[in-house]
């Protein structure tokens, strides 16, 4: 295990159709993140993992979007009714929580999907 | 969480050291200081973290003076392959807890 993995890699759909991407993290991390990145723009959060809980969710995350982490290992992000403004790259990142006064680690992402809506 | 302001771009020449310096005047006692790197179609890697002080790594140096409104990132002999966007974040367990807040980066362009 290398890094933080996500397929697939590209992903056109058309407008109204429902996507789903999958990410599998790092083996021993406990955290798993999933973030969405326009061009130009930094990424913005949408979710976080700790193990399989769901623990925090953007209000960017509509009710189209919705997430999993079965048994705290990979997730999925799917989309329902896509829409062009869904284009984007949607990337998962991935770390080990150990807690303050410990500070944070790393947090090592994937290289994303890219999700083009037509 | 703490924002950050920082130059939207820089320019640099092969061989040079390059100092990208990030405002966050708001920051709190727990939050910590982190450094990102993005090149197009990845994901962000993490390049650095610190508290206070100076922090060093093989690939760069983080100085963050003592009020710790503020934090600059060096990066010593900058080469092509450094060209990227370079994003600086605060906040608690910054990377092992919270969710990371992105701003929008220093693009980075290194020429010969």
């Amino acid at each position: 295990d290398t890094g933080v993995s996500q397929d697939p890699r590209h992903k056109i759909t058309k407008r109204g159709q429902n996507v789903t991407f999958r990410c599998d993290p790092i083996s021993e991390h406990n955290r798993l993140y999933w973030y969405r990145q326009t061009l130009g723009q930094g990424p913005e959060f949408l979710t976080y993992f700790q193990n399989e809980a769901q623990l925090e969710k953007s209000r960017l995350l509509s009710d189209r979007f919705s997430a999993e982490r079965p048994k705290g290992s990979f997730s999925t992000l799917e989309i329902q009714r896509t829409e062009q403004g869904d284009s984007a790259m949607y990337l998962c990142a991935s770390s080990l929580g150990r807690g303050f006064p410990f500070g944070g680690t790393e947090a090592f992402f994937g290289q994303g999907t890219r999700l083009t809506v037509v | 969480l703490a924002k950050t302001t920082q130059p939207i771009s820089m320019d640099s020449y092969e061989g040079q050291e390059v100092n990208i310096t990030c405002s966050h005047n708001n920051i709190a006692t727990n939050d910590y200081i982190t450094w990102y790197q993005q090149f197009p179609s990845q994901g962000p890697r993490f390049i650095i973290q610190g508290y206070k002080t100076k922090v060093t790594n093989e690939v760069a140096s983080l100085f963050i003076p003592a009020d710790r409104k503020s934090s600059t990132l060096s990066l010593p002999r900058v080469s092509l392959s450094d060209t990227a966007v370079y994003y600086c974040l605060v906040g608690a367990l910054t990377g092992g807890g919270n969710k990371l807040t992105f701003g929008t980066g220093t693009q980075l362009k290194v020429e010969l």
